[in-house]
């Protein structure tokens, strides 16, 4: 069964960086892109970054560009999403996404929790 | 990137039926059927219910039914059970290649 395991949040200063990883199983990995999407306490969902299977083509959203790097290690069967320059309005539970054969997010992870405070 | 806009909340009592609206623009839902439909209960990760407007995956009820007209798509579900309590979210591809979301809507079963 296709399984996204999160890992990586935790409590960090505001400007210091974070390193999320999503491990993937019961799929062939490099044959899908994936997503981050992330949600602030008690707020809506925000997209933040996608990776096709060719990790030449990545996308992100305006609020996090120039600042946080989606990655991916087919050898491995992980995602990454590499955090710097981290703002107070960046706390959100992270959830990796697998992007579906129909334009879709098909399968989330259970998300990890990064809180930027002084 | 703007959210898309949805209602912030809707209700309805079981049996009935509610709809709920995902309004975008030219750049999103409007140029593309690339419009899904997730649900979230609390504590929980969202979970695909429609994709391309109006296809149900495998394992989701037929009670939920997706549509779309120019900039606005929208998510029915019919025959309310209290297990639909939850929150609901669209998401639209958009012309920039990224992915936007609706800022979300709460369905209370009274």
């Amino acid at each position: 069964q296709v399984q996204l395991v999160e890992s990586g949040g935790g409590v960090v200063q505001p400007g210091a960086s974070l390193r999320l990883s999503c491990a993937a199983s019961g799929f062939t990995f490099s044959h899908y892109g994936f997503h981050w999407v992330r949600q602030a306490p008690g707020r809506g969902l925000e997209w933040v970054a996608i990776i096709r299977p060719d990790e030449s083509n990545k996308y992100s959203a305006d609020s996090v560009k120039g600042r946080f790097t989606i990655s991916r290690d087919n050898s491995k069967n992980t995602l990454y999403l590499q955090m710097s320059s981290l703002r107070t309005e960046d706390t959100a539970v992270y959830y990796c996404a697998r992007d579906g054969p129909n334009w879709n997010l098909d399968y989330w992870g259970q998300g990890t929790l990064v809180t930027v405070t002084s | 990137q703007s959210a898309l806009t949805q209602p912030p909340s809707v209700s309805g009592s079981p049996g009935q039926s509610v709809a709920i609206s995902c309004t975008g623009t030219s750049s999103d839902v409007g140029s593309y059927n690339r419009v899904s439909w997730y649900q979230q209960p609390p504590g929980t990760a969202p979970k695909l219910m429609i994709s391309e407007v109006s296809n149900r995956p495998s394992g989701v009820p037929d009670r939920f039914s997706g549509s779309k007209s120019g900039n606005t798509a929208s998510l029915t579900i019919s025959g309310l059970q209290a297990e639909d309590e939850a929150d609901y979210y669209c998401s639209s591809y958009t012309t920039s290649d990224t992915w936007v979301f609706g800022g979300g809507t709460k369905l209370t079963v009274l």
